[in-house]
């Protein structure tokens, strides 16, 4: 069993659409939680850390579930642009451990 | 200021032969960090350098796979010999800890290197 573990999709959803996804995590030492982005043929950017208490940016809110040792990502009112892969990422030692990712296609 | 440098961009050797890979971290970061993407396996870290000194190489594959950091500017992956299983993207990153940088955790990715290995 691979220790984050995320749905690969694809999800492909409208614009407009308010999508979410789930990433579970089995290391319950884990420490730090993160969300990358990465485009197509492109490296990997953080997109946001997640927070205990959970943590907004615009359209994009993040959650952490300790007791169930998940987090998810909330995307609102999607737009193109929001088309990737997105990679959850858990912390422990300073090492970052990836999921495989989760597509996104934003039709229009 | 200028992101993660890696060279080459792409690279296309015959099986056997050796394949240096190479990276410049962001100006004061003290972390340095070697991943490979294949679509099977995702993204996994093969080793990370502190202040050019490697604290974790358990990722790296096999004695094959070896990783230098003689400075703070410079990084080398070295495959020898190559395999055609080895065909993947390899991407460096750097980070700075402190707190106002996000942690180590806070990674700056360099465009990568695609690797084919014939």
């Amino acid at each position: 069993r691979k220790e984050v573990e995320q749905d690969p999709g694809p999800f492909n959803v409208p614009e407009g659409a308010t999508v979410a996804f789930n990433c579970t995590y089995s290391n319950s030492a884990s420490q730090s939680f993160f969300w990358y982005r990465q485009d197509c043929r492109k490296e990997p950017k953080l997109l946001m850390s997640v927070y205990s208490s959970g943590n907004e940016d615009g359209r994009f809110t993040a959650q952490l579930n300790r007791a169930s040792q998940y987090i998810s990502l909330l995307i609102r009112d999607s737009k193109l642009s929001d088309s990737a892969t997105y990679l959850c990422a858990t912390s422990n030692t300073g090492k970052l451990i990836f999921g495989q990712g989760t597509t996104l296609q934003v039709k229009p | 200021d200028a992101g993660v440098i890696q060279s080459p961009r792409h690279e296309v050797t015959e099986m056997g032969q050796e394949v240096t890979l190479r990276c410049k971290p962001i100006s004061g970061h003290d972390y340095l960090f070697w991943y490979r993407q294949t679509m099977m396996r995702g993204l996994e870290l093969l080793i990370y350098f502190n202040n050019n000194v490697p604290i974790d190489d358990s990722g790296m594959p096999e004695d094959r796979f070896s990783a230098k950091m003689p400075n703070a500017s410079f990084s080398t992956l070295k495959i020898q010999p190559s395999e055609p299983r080895d065909s993947a993207v390899y991407f460096c990153a750097s980070s700075h800890d402190t707190e106002l940088a996000g942690g180590p955790e806070t990674q700056y990715f360099g465009p990568g290197t695609r690797l084919l290995v014939l």
